[in-house]
C-alpha cells in the first residue's frame, strides 16, 4: 500500500538547519509529485509548497522562498524538505504529502515530524 | 498569499446538518475550480474529504458534500456523527502553482 514514512523529531538551535526526509513508498514516485505542509503548535496548516520530482521544478510559498529548499532522491524514492535560518516560531510539525497535479489533491501524508527550534 | 477565512468553529447535534464556508478573492477560489476540504484529527495527518469543489474520494461518506459560489467555497456535513468532531480546512489554487490553506474551522458535535 502506498506509504510515506518521515525522518523522526529534531531539535534545533536558532540559525541551524535542518533536513526532514519522506521515505515513499508503494506506488510509482515518478508518477505524483510531492507537497510540503507545515503546522505550528495549536495552530493551522500552512502550504510550504511542492516538487515536480521528474522535473526537479520547484514551487515555493512566497512565505518561504529564500528559506526553504525541497530536493529528492530518486533512486530511493525519497523527498527531502530543508530548512534554513531557523527561528523560534519555526517550530511546528512538518507534513510531506504525494500530490496529483492533475486535480490539486494530496491524498497520502507522512506521519508529520516534529521540528523544536529552541536555544 | 492570504489565507482563505474560515468560521473558527461550527457546531451541531448528532443528525443535524452543518456548513462551513471558505472565503477567498476572484483569485482563488472564485476563480478555480481546485477547492479541497481536508479533516484532521488532532495529532494526526490530514485526510482529503472533497476535491475540485464536490467530488469525494473513494472511501468518504455521501454525508460529506461541497459546493461554491462566488468566492466562497462550502463543505456540508449531514447526519453529523460523534466521529465527525476534527477540524476541517479547505484548500485552494491560487495560480501560478501556488496554493493556500484556509484558516481552520472545529467542528463541534454536542
Amino acid at each position: 500500500q502506498v506509504q510515506l514514512v518521515q525522518s523522526g523529531a529534531e531539535v534545533k538551535k536558532p540559525g541551524a538547519s535542518v533536513k526532514v526526509s519522506c521515505k515513499t513508498a508503494g506506488y510509482s514516485f515518478f508518477s505524483y509529485a510531492i507537497s510540503w505542509v507545515r503546522q505550528a503548535p495549536g495552530q493551522g496548516l500552512e502550504w510550504m509548497g511542492w516538487m515536480n520530482v521528474n522535473s526537479g521544478d520547484t514551487h515555493y510559498s512566497q512565505r518561504f522562498q529564500g528559506t526553504i529548499s525541497m530536493t529528492a532522491d530518486r533512486s530511493t524514492s525519497t523527498a527531502y524538505l530543508e530548512v534554513k535560518s531557523l527561528r523560534s516560531d519555526d517550530t511546528a510539525v512538518y507534513f510531506c504529502a504525494r500530490y496529483n497535479r492533475d486535480d490539486s489533491t494530496s491524498d497520502y501524508w507522512g506521519q508529520g515530524t516534529l521540528v523544536t527550534v529552541s536555544s | 498569499q492570504s489565507a482563505l477565512t474560515q468560521p473558527a468553529s461550527v457546531s451541531g447535534s448528532p443528525g443535524q446538518t452543518i456548513t462551513i464556508s471558505c472565503t477567498g478573492t476572484s483569485n482563488d477560489v472564485g476563480y478555480y475550480d481546485l477547492v479541497s476540504w481536508y479533516q484532521q484529527v488532532p495529532g494526526k495527518a490530514p485526510r482529503l474529504m472533497i476535491y475540485e469543489v464536490t467530488k469525494r474520494p473513494s472511501g468518504i461518506s455521501s454525508r460529506f458534500s461541497g459546493s461554491k459560489s462566488g468566492n466562497t467555497a462550502s463543505l456540508t456535513i449531514s447526519g453529523l456523527q460523534a466521529d465527525d468532531e476534527a477540524d476541517y480546512y479547505c484548500f485552494s489554487y491560487a495560480g501560478s502553482s501556488i496554493y493556500v490553506f484556509g484558516s481552520g474551522a472545529k467542528v463541534t458535535v454536542l
